[in-house]
């Protein structure tokens, strides 16, 4: 009963690496997402794709990339880290179109140095 | 640019208190508010509301949506210290499959 699984659960960088934040659904959903949570500022979105092949920017899409793999798949990229982008990431499925709830992953801790 | 506001921002009560949680929102379109429960790690669904006046339950849980006053409230009777996390809110509008969340409450319950 995996739901939503992301990779990995934490990673330090420094400041310019690049790093690729990997999430799998096995609910055979639509739509997946990315946010951060940052303290006081709840989660916000980055990116979204409605289905296979689409992506779209959400409300912080500065300094992030993304990849929709295959349905299953939805991938985050930092090409330069900055300390700013120092947050917990969280990817979330839904099967898509309005009144869907989301289902989260775990997270991922990432630090920037 | 949709809002939403949680209050308080956390609350500490003791093992057995009824507590309420408040959620108020600004949203163009409104189409549905949802409320999560963040333990650790991963947000989880607790309930969508969708139209005025109804009530939703799930065991101690209940959740309640008002949208002529644009607000939510939920209430958790009976608390437990599993209740203990991050209550989130969040709210969909129509045409749009992203959600606005607010910055949700942390709920401490004491033995």
């Amino acid at each position: 009963n995996a739901g939503v699984t992301q990779t990995p659960k934490f990673q330090v960088l420094k400041t310019g690496q690049s790093m690729t934040l990997q999430c799998a659904q096995d609910m055979n959903h639509n739509s997946m997402y990315w946010y951060r949570q940052d303290p006081g500022m709840g989660l916000r979105l980055i990116y979204y794709s409605a289905s296979e092949g689409t992506t779209d920017k959400g409300e912080v899409p500065n300094g992030y990339n993304v990849s929709r793999l295959n349905k299953r798949e939805f991938s985050l990229r930092l090409e330069s880290a900055a300390p700013s982008q120092t947050s917990v990431y969280f990817c979330a499925s839904s099967e898509g179109g309005e009144g869907q709830p989301q289902h989260f992953g775990d997270g991922t801790r990432l630090s920037i140095l | 640019e949709d809002k939403v506001v949680q209050s308080p921002l956390s609350l500490v009560v003791h093992e057995g208190d009824t507590v309420t949680l408040n959620c108020s929102y600004e949203v163009t379109n409104f189409r549905s508010l949802l409320w999560y429960k963040q333990e650790k790690k991963a947000p989880t669904f607790l309930f969508m509301l969708t139209s005025s006046g109804i009530e939703k339950k799930s065991g101690r849980l209940s959740s309640i949506l008002d949208k002529k006053e644009l607000f939510s409230i939920l209430n958790i009777t009976a608390t437990q210290t599993g209740d203990s996390a991050i209550y989130l809110c969040a709210v969909e509008a129509r045409g749009n499959e992203k959600l606005t969340f607010g910055t949700g409450t942390r709920l401490t319950i004491i033995p």
